[in-house]
């Protein structure tokens, strides 16, 4: 796609339940990276993903938290039995891993409340 | 431990106004700068800077940097008030997670 995409754009959820959050990298962009932006924080790295290289899951909180990338392609962030602390914007970055820096497109994030 | 550093944290300036935004950082490795401006969610990319004393420069903004001081600065001149936003400054180190400053909030009244 022209951009990166990323859905649902809000989720509101209650305590305890399974959230699935998903992002569609630009085509042909092998690097794609998970953020989390809480209010008035800077961005929180969570995990990153460069074409068939095993992920790089150190920012991620918990075990609550988990990701996966099908085909190179499409990512989901799933987060385990919600707590009011993961209520935030999850970002959802990709990038060229030949553009020998780290210029990332970001999508417009899907904002999590956690009630 | 890698840190970036933005000053100030927040500014308000008339419309017109010229400003400066600084960015800090003590990375092992340093591979390059970039700077982003968030308005509502998307952070979207204005420079990457990774030689010092090249002025980077798009319109009315422009930034530079000193590796050897350790710093870049972002400069907006003749600011509008569509220049309000947040400010982040990122840089790259030896692997690719780019360690992210807090940004500045900057808003330009008109």
């Amino acid at each position: 796609g022209a951009g990166v995409s990323q859905s649902p754009s809000n989720k509101v959820t209650e305590k305890g339940k399974d959230v699935e959050l998903r992002c569609d990298p630009i085509s042909g962009h092998t690097a794609l990276y998970w953020y989390r932006q809480s209010l008035g924080q800077g961005l929180e790295f969570l995990i990153y993903f460069q074409g068939n290289s095993a992920p790089d899951k150190s920012g991620l909180p918990s075990d609550r938290f988990s990701a996966e990338r099908t085909g190179g392609s499409v990512s989901t962030l799933t987060i385990q039995r919600t707590q009011q602390e993961d209520s935030a914007v999850y970002l959802c970055a990709s990038s060229l891993a030949t553009s020998g820096a780290n210029v990332l497109t970001f999508g417009a994030g899907s904002r999590l409340t956690v009630l | 431990e890698d840190k970036v550093v933005q000053s100030p944290l927040s500014l308000v300036v008339h419309e017109g106004d010229t400003v400066t935004l600084n960015c800090s950082y003590e990375v092992t490795n340093f591979r390059s700068l970039l700077w982003y401006k968030q308005e509502k969610k998307a952070p979207t990319f204005l420079f990457m800077l990774t030689s010092s004393g090249i002025e980077k420069k798009s319109g009315r903004l422009s930034s530079i940097l000193d590796k050897k001081e350790l710093f870049s600065i972002l400069n907006i001149t003749a600011t509008q008030t569509g220049d309000s936003a947040v400010y982040l400054c990122a840089v790259a180190g030896n692997n690719r997670k780019l360690i992210w400053g807090l940004g500045t909030s900057l808003g330009v009244n008109p």
